[in-house]
């Protein structure tokens, strides 16, 4: 099955900085989301991308679906300490039959030192 | 308008017995799917109803399984526990979008813990 490698795994940031994680897939992926989970809840659908080569924000957040269709980023700018949690890319591979299910990456969590 | 709901919040049971777990999806929304979250895994995906059929299914045993009523709710079923299915349950509802994709909406899950 499809395999969503995300990086990083983890990191360490002081307030104010800029903030940058992505994913990549081996295979074509036809949307792309991110999410971000607090401790205790259920993901939260942050951005969604369905073209490839879109770009689009949500605040501080901006996020870009590859144009090779295999990879995704997403940017925080200006990092407050409610962005901890962890941010989850997640994708909707393009072959038929599949368009109900999505591919999870690991999470990259995300610590803001104040 | 409603999020997705999920009951109960937090369970706990011992190895061998079953367990049903209950979503209610965002109003109007007819597609659930159900995941796994475990911190080795990740999130996994288990199945996914629209109209009360299975559309799609990941790879799990045949001892997880699910149902999707008239109404959209949808209930998923572990039956002989075992200590590895502690885990936090997500379910998300999603409405088509154009293209074919829908969106996902999760609820807060139930943490299952297994004794």
């Amino acid at each position: 099955g499809q395999q969503l490698n995300q990086s990083p795994q983890s990191m360490f940031i002081q307030e104010g900085e800029d903030v940058s994680m992505n994913c990549t897939s081996s295979s074509i992926f036809n949307t792309w989301l991110w999410y971000k989970q607090d401790p205790g809840e259920g993901p939260v659908l942050l951005i969604a991308l369905y073209k490839a080569g879109e770009l689009t924000s949500n605040g501080r957040l901006t996020a870009q679906f590859g144009i090779t269709r295999k990879d995704s980023f997403l940017n925080i700018s200006a990092s407050i300490p409610s962005d901890v949690g962890i941010y989850f890319c997640a994708g909707q591979p393009s072959s038929g039959g599949s368009n109900y299910k999505l591919t999870f990456g690991k999470g990259t969590l995300l610590t803001v030192n104040p | 308008k409603a999020g997705v709901t999920q009951t109960p919040r937090y369970l706990i049971k011992t190895r061998g017995q079953q367990v049903t777990l209950s979503c209610s999806p965002i109003s109007g929304h007819r597609s659930v799917s159900w995941y796994q979250q475990t911190p080795g895994q990740g999130l996994q995906f288990l199945f996914e109803y629209f109209s009360e059929t299975q559309r799609n299914k990941g790879n799990f045993p045949g001892r997880f399984s699910g149902r999707q009523f008239s109404n959209s709710r949808s209930e998923m079923n572990v039956s002989t526990l075992e200590l590895g299915d502690s885990a936090l349950y997500l379910c998300a509802s999603s409405s088509p979008k154009g293209g074919g994709y829908n969106e996902q909406f999760f609820g807060p899950g139930t943490r299952l813990t297994v004794l």
